[in-house]
């Protein structure tokens, strides 16, 4: 069975601080897809990013980087000088890979960040 | 614009009475899929559709209804075997594969009293 774990339930910093947010799976595929998604107080979750269990070169756009390692099963997200405006739930997922299924998530319980001024 | 309308955005509902959510989309999606999202928790699978007349039931289905007779259209059925039907609930629709993002509506408060 598939698990992700997000150890961090909430987090709290100062604008413009970098923060980390933690994620941890457990697979028994050799392929498959890890996401994080945002979840603002508007409620809809929004797509940020997505990896490939083959790919583990790691990215940065703008202000978040990622940081995956299959070594270790983590796949971790860094935004860098926090705004305000990132204050929302962000969870982690994974899906299989399996040929012509859908994309089924197996989601992590969320953190939540608040930025404050 | 494209995207997935989810509606009401809350709904109230008495005890043992049934109750539809509804789920629409436009963006030509193939899948579809129901989460479930409770305090503190991540989203449960409640159910999920790959084409048209045909759906799998997610991780906690029992409770649960959905049909899928248009491609656009994706109305969960909350029943009253469900025995803590209070939540929030989300529909969500990709292009069907598992590599792919999912795109989520805005979901619907369901509080029963």
């Amino acid at each position: 069975a598939q698990k992700v774990t997000q150890a961090q339930t909430e987090i709290s910093v100062v604008e413009k601080e970098d923060v980390t947010l933690d994620c941890v799976y457990e697979t028994r595929d050799t392929t498959y897809y890890l996401f994080w998604y945002k979840q603002p107080p508007s409620g809809e979750l929004v797509f940020l990013i997505r990896r490939n269990s083959f790919d583990e070169q790691n990215e940065i756009s703008g202000r978040y980087s990622w940081n995956f390692q299959k070594s270790t099963s983590s796949f971790n997200f860094t935004i860098t000088a926090s705004q305000v405006v990132d204050s929302a739930v962000y969870f982690c997922a994974l899906s299989e890979a399996r040929t012509g299924t859908a994309s089924k998530l197996t989601f992590g319980t969320g953190t939540r960040l608040q930025v404050t001024l | 614009d494209g995207g997935i309308t989810q509606s009401p955005k809350y709904l109230f509902r008495k005890e043992g009475q049934n109750v539809t959510l509804s789920c629409e989309q436009n963006l030509n999606h193939d899948a579809m899929y129901w989460y479930r999202q409770d305090p503190g928790q991540g989203l449960r699978l409640i159910y999920y559709s790959q084409i048209v007349n045909d759906f799998q039931k997610g991780d906690i289905a029992e409770g649960y209804s959905v049909s899928r007779e248009k491609k656009e259209s994706f109305p969960l059925t909350v029943t009253s075997a469900q025995k803590n039907p209070t939540a929030f609930y989300l529909c969500a629709s990709s292009i069907g594969y598992a590599s792919t993002e999912a795109f989520f509506g805005q979901g619907t408060r369901l509080t029963v009293v």
